[in-house]
């Protein structure tokens, strides 16, 4: 199974501020990553997908990057509505794997 | 307008049986391959199942493997998952999951559906 360990576990930002979130493989998963946005209470959005494409409709603020077993996905500014859990997912494989989240707060 | 709507959940005993449902409109859902997902009360997001369109291939977690039984009707664009012997460790929120046709990802997610096993 490909682990997938986030970092950090919180991230405590004020709005404007830029976030920048980790997401690192047990093995190499060349760009085979995700990221998802979840609200309480609301699915996981799809943000990212190969690691570096924007998915449908997500603001350029948001941004991937990385391959092999090092990913970051980074929002140059944080909006109000930002504030939320982010999760990566590997599907290099079929035994789809996801990251345990990292939560971003307003400090 | 993509829709995926997830049913069934409840409170089963450990040792119990559940169906869940994910009844899917807004695009051809049997061109799909599809999955169900389950957030622990953790948060933990974790891959339970996937199922091609046709219904001739599935996969399952190890920690499902042989308990849980994934299935489709394209003609009732209706996907479900057969849940037995359940375990107090199988409590979760179970979303269903489109498969992107651009990849291993997911596009599309229902709101999810509750189960809880406890005595």
């Amino acid at each position: 199974e490909i682990v997938l360990t986030q970092s950090p576990g919180t991230l405590s930002l004020s709005p404007g501020e830029r976030a920048t979130l980790s997401c690192r493989a047990s093995q190499s998963i060349s760009s085979k990553l995700a990221w998802y946005q979840q609200k309480p209470g609301q699915a996981p959005r799809l943000l990212i997908y190969d690691a570096s494409n924007r998915a449908t409709g997500i603001p350029d603020r948001f941004s991937g990057s990385g391959s092999g077993t090092d990913f970051i996905l980074t929002n140059s500014r944080l909006e109000p509505e930002d504030f939320a859990l982010y999760f990566c997912q590997q599907y290099a494989n079929s035994q789809w794997t996801f990251g345990q989240g990292t939560k971003v707060e307003i400090k | 307008e993509v829709q995926l709507v997830e049913s069934g959940g409840g409170l089963v005993q450990p040792g119990g049986s559940l169906r869940l449902s994910c009844a899917a409109s807004g695009f051809s859902f049997s061109s799909y391959w599809m999955h169900w997902v389950r957030q622990t009360p953790e948060k933990r997001l974790v891959w339970v199942s996937r199922i091609n369109s046709d219904e001739s291939s599935t996969n399952y977690a190890d920690s499902v493997k042989g308990r849980f039984t994934i299935s489709r009707d394209n003609a009732k664009n209706t996907l479900y998952l057969q849940m037995h012997s359940l375990r107090a460790e199988d409590t979760a929120v179970y979303f269903c999951a489109r498969r992107s046709p651009d990849g291993g990802f997911f596009d599309y997610w229902g709101q999810g559906t509750l189960v809880t096993v406890s005595s």
